[in-house]
């Protein structure tokens, strides 16, 4: 297994447009989390998926975000009508967890999306 | 609101030196701290992680450890080379913020052949 992989690496849209990224997790991972990041700052967490349930959600992820992980394998993120705040680097981690809840768990980060709102 | 603070923002020292990166953090229920690489416009790779319950983790020429009562953890990086520049970031993780990773901002570090 090479590790997370994320689709795309880049992306530019135009201000209102929607646009969708995608993760796929490491294989047998059964947790997945998206995070975004912006310059000079750590991640802040958006989302994070056990299986294909979506267990919690930040106050960050307004309605025009969403995120699935239909068959508890890869996820989509998608934006719609995007806003130049909205500019930032996307990033999903999957991890490996026997526990109920999170935590002691080493999260495996993928390359991330960048993505450009003009 | 539970707070990780890294500090410098920025370090640059000559190859071959031995440096220690500091990061301090609120929340003394933590479950876990961890130490992140990143690499410009990268992903995060993790380098250590240290148990609420250990003091410090060791791998190869990179030392983390965690001092719950003062709040403080460091990442001691030895005989450091070019290759080691970079973004380190720590997170804990704790049941007070839900265990969801709390990040400090970073310290970007710059070894000089």
């Amino acid at each position: 297994d090479t590790g997370v992989s994320q689709d795309p690496r880049h992306k530019i849209t135009k201000r209102g447009q929607n646009v969708t990224f995608r993760c796929d997790p490491i294989s047998e991972h059964n947790r997945l989390y998206w995070y975004r990041q912006t310059l000079g700052q750590g991640p802040e967490f958006l989302t994070y998926f056990q299986n294909e349930a979506q267990l919690e959600k930040s106050r960050l992820l307004s309605d025009r975000f969403s995120a699935e992980r239909p068959k508890g394998s890869f996820s989509t993120l998608e934006i719609q009508r995007t806003e130049q705040g909205d500019s930032a680097m996307y990033l999903c981690a999957s991890s490996r967890t026997l526990r109920p809840t999170r935590g002691q768990e080493t999260q495996y980060f993928g390359p991330g999306t960048r993505l450009l709102v003009l | 609101k539970q707070e990780v603070t890294q500090i410098p923002a920025a370090l640059s020292v000559p190859e071959g030196e031995n440096l220690v990166l500091n990061c301090s953090f609120t929340d003394s229920a933590i479950y876990n701290l961890q130490w992140f690489r990143q690499d410009p416009g990268k992903g995060l790779t993790s380098l250590l992680l240290i148990q609420s319950s250990q003091r410090e983790q060791t791998s190869g020429r990179l030392n983390a450890s965690l001092d719950k009562s003062s709040g403080r953890s460091t990442l001691y990086i030895a005989a450091s080379q070019p290759g080691d520049s970079a973004t380190y970031l720590c997170a804990d993780q704790s049941m007070d913020s839900n265990y969801q990773l709390i990040w400090g901002a970073g310290t970007k570090l710059i070894i000089k052949p």
